[in-house]
């Protein structure tokens, strides 16, 4: 079993939608969590970076952090075809380095 | 700004053959990282660097090889490359912690194909 789950989708959503994207993980010692943006051929680009459990907001972005159900989440609201892509979340024990990836949710946001 | 650059972007190689794919930062990053991305499994750590003259196994070492003498540069050999080698690699930056590092930057990929 990989150590982060992510449902690898397409998921299809109308523009303006919320688009909300979870990632599971098994590894109690993660304490650093974030979510990446990939286009296609590009390389990931950090989004969203939280610590330990709760919410964090930037703009349409919402990331959530429950260590206790060892859940993440990621809202984008207001979904624009921009925000077609791959997401991957990710966690780590320490701030900086060594991050363990899930496998990527690909995202269509259709006009 | 140039960032993370990596090179070359694509290449293939025939089987057996070694290769160095180069990485460098102008950002002055301590910690230096290779992921390889295959199809569904998302990036999983091959070999990091948290300084000069200091490396270590991530959690796909096998095949690969890498050194750092200098802080700018993490070059990634492919001893003996194999088909199972072929995917897309990232190099990734980042300061350290006692720096306030906390984003990992990404350089843009190369793509590898072992025939």
């Amino acid at each position: 079993q990989k150590e982060v789950e992510q449902d690898p989708g397409p998921l299809s959503v109308p523009e303006g939608a919320i688009v909300s994207l979870n990632c599971t993980y098994s590894n109690s010692a993660f304490q650093y969590f974030m979510w990446y943006r990939q286009y296609s051929r590009k390389g990931p680009e950090l989004l969203m970076y939280t610590y330990s459990s709760g919410n964090k907001e930037d703009g349409r972005f919402t990331a959530q952090v429950d260590k206790s159900s060892k859940y993440i989440s990621l809202f984008i609201r207001d979904s624009q075809p921009s925000d077609s892509a791959t997401y991957l979340c990710a966690g780590t024990k320490a701030a900086g380095n060594k991050l363990t990836f899930g496998g990527g949710t690909r995202v269509l946001v259709k006009p | 700004n140039a960032g993370v650059t990596q090179t070359p972007k694509f290449q293939v190689l025939k089987t057996g053959q070694s290769m160095t794919l180069q990485c460098a930062q102008d950002m002055n990053h301590e910690y230096m990282s290779w992921y390889r991305q295959d199809p569904g499994m998302g990036l999983r750590l091959i070999h990091y660097s948290v300084g000069a003259g200091i490396t270590d196994q991530g959690e796909v070492p096998n095949g690969y090889n890498v050194s750092r003498s200098t802080t700018e540069d993490f070059p990634l050999r492919l001893l003996s490359a194999a088909p199972s080698q072929t995917s897309v690699y990232f190099c990734a930056s980042s300061a350290s912690p006692r720096a306030g590092g906390n984003t990992i930057y990404f350089g843009e990929g190369s793509w590898l194909t072992v025939v």
